[in-house]
């Protein structure tokens, strides 16, 4: 079966700390992962993606996030995190069983920022 | 560019009644999905429509049905309203052939 796994339901960082959000996925065959950004009261946005190739993949506000097959593991980084990073984030898998239409998400992990 | 546009933004319905959420995607999408989003869970995949045809249909009963008209938007359909279908609806739309939905700010549905 396909899930997605966020162990960390909430996380607390200061401003210019570094961070990384978990992200574990089950999935029968190569997945399609995305790491998506929800502000309160907004929709979904996507930050990044990971079909193929290089596993380090960059997205956008300076977050990347690495794929580890061995680990089943896709965890989001940002070296440096600014006060509007405070979000909740969400890790999605997707692929050729399921369609990438059809995205598995995970429960989230809710960012919280102090000065 | 306008994104993805849903309406109404919040919606108050009695148990038992019928409600339409409608989506009008990206300019330029021809895919569009729906996504239901529980209070403190991540989005559940319900539907996606393309060239007006329901074309992969997640875990939802038969009470969830949806449309696409010939100008790429959508509506979903949810009948019989039960408390458990109070939620925020996502519309996400794409062009077919690539990856990477672009979202909408949501329906939050209330169903007392």
């Amino acid at each position: 079966a396909q899930s997605v796994t966020q162990p960390d339901i909430h996380i607390t960082v200061s401003e210019g700390a570094s961070l990384e959000l978990r992200c574990n996925y089950s999935y029968g065959a190569t997945p399609y992962l995305f790491w998506y950004v929800q502000s309160p009261g907004q929709g979904l946005q996507l930050l990044l993606k990971y079909f193929s190739g290089d596993t380090l993949v960059q997205g956008i506000k300076g977050f990347e996030a690495e794929f580890k097959r061995s680990q089943s593991s896709f965890n989001l980084r940002k070296p440096s995190v600014h006060w509007s990073d405070a979000a909740e984030y969400f890790c999605a898998v997707g692929g050729p069983l399921t369609g990438a239409n059809n995205l598995f998400f995970g429960t989230g992990t809710r960012l919280t920022v102090i000065p | 560019d306008a994104g993805v546009t849903q309406s109404p933004t919040h919606l108050i319905k009695t148990r038992g009644q019928q409600v339409t959420l409608r989506c009008s995607p990206k300019s330029g999408h021809d895919t569009v999905s729906w996504y239901q989003q529980a209070l403190g869970q991540g989005p559940q995949f319900i539907f996606q429509y393309y060239e007006e045809e329901e074309r992969q249909r997640g875990n939802f009963p038969d009470r969830f049905s949806g449309h696409q008209f010939p100008n790429y938007s959508s509506e979903l359909n949810v009948n019989a309203l039960l408390l458990g279908d109070s939620a925020l609806y996502l519309c996400a739309s794409r062009l077919a052939g690539l990856h990477g939905y672009t979202f909408g700010s949501g329906t939050r549905l209330t169903v007392v």
